[in-house]
């Protein structure tokens, strides 16, 4: 299994403002999926980030609001740009286990937006 | 579109005794089934999975599920629950390719003294 960290754990934010969360990965992966979760709620994947080509975006997600860098096959960054109080969450990373549809998931940042 | 229901939004249980959590999916072909638990401040660990074969898998930490094709269930079980186990358990799908997972809304674990 790989081990996940992010960075920064938690936050607060102004509104207008932006937050830029790390992900870093102990060994090589190839696929990077970045999820949302609001309070109370579920996961809802934002993108799949790939090394070497843009980001996967889903539905209701747009570049403009979640930029995603993928430079390496370790890293990873997420921002949430031009903050507001309905983009408080958890943000998760994960990675791409050797099982078909498994993940490993690192320990979240938890976003407040005032 | 693949999607998957946790009819049960919170459960309590008393420390010893069993647990079942539901979860039912809606895939068009043979789904690919996992648990995961979160427990307070905590990313997602993966308690079990299922892919083909026998439709009883075994997970960690004591945990089991039963993938029952004409029910279109995959629940949880455990046979005596210890207070370590409160916790949120997402049930998920995989989807597209099976590299995307589709979660539930999650059912939240009490275990009560």
């Amino acid at each position: 299994s790989a081990v996940i960290s992010q960075k920064p754990s938690r936050d607060i934010c102004q509104r207008g403002t932006s937050l830029t969360i790390q992900c870093q990965v102990d060994s090589q992966v190839t696929m990077m999926f970045w999820y949302r979760q609001q309070p109370g709620q579920s996961l809802t994947l934002i993108a799949t980030a790939n090394q070497g080509s843009e980001a996967t975006y889903e539905s209701g997600f747009v570049i403009d609001k979640f930029p995603i860098s993928r430079p390496n096959l370790t890293f990873s960054t997420l921002t949430v740009s031009n903050l507001s109080p309905e983009d408080s969450s958890i943000y998760l990373c994960s990675v791409g286990g050797i099982g078909v549809g498994e993940q490993f998931f690192g320990p979240g940042t938890r976003l407040t937006v005032l | 579109a693949q999607s998957v229901t946790q009819p049960d939004i919170h459960i309590t249980v008393s420390e010893g005794a069993s647990l079942e959590l539901r979860c039912n999916y809606s895939y068009g072909a043979t789904p690919y089934l996992f648990w995961y638990v979160q427990s307070p401040g905590q990313g997602l660990q993966l308690l079990l999975k299922y892919f083909s074969g026998d439709t009883l898998v075994q997970g960690i930490k004591g945990f089991e599920a039963e993938f029952k094709r004409s029910q279109s269930s995959f629940n949880l079980r455990k046979p005596s629950v210890h207070w370590s186990d409160a916790a949120e358990y997402f049930c998920a799908v995989g989807a597209s390719g099976f590299q995307k997972l589709v979660f539930g809304t999650g059912t939240r674990l009490l275990v009560s003294p």
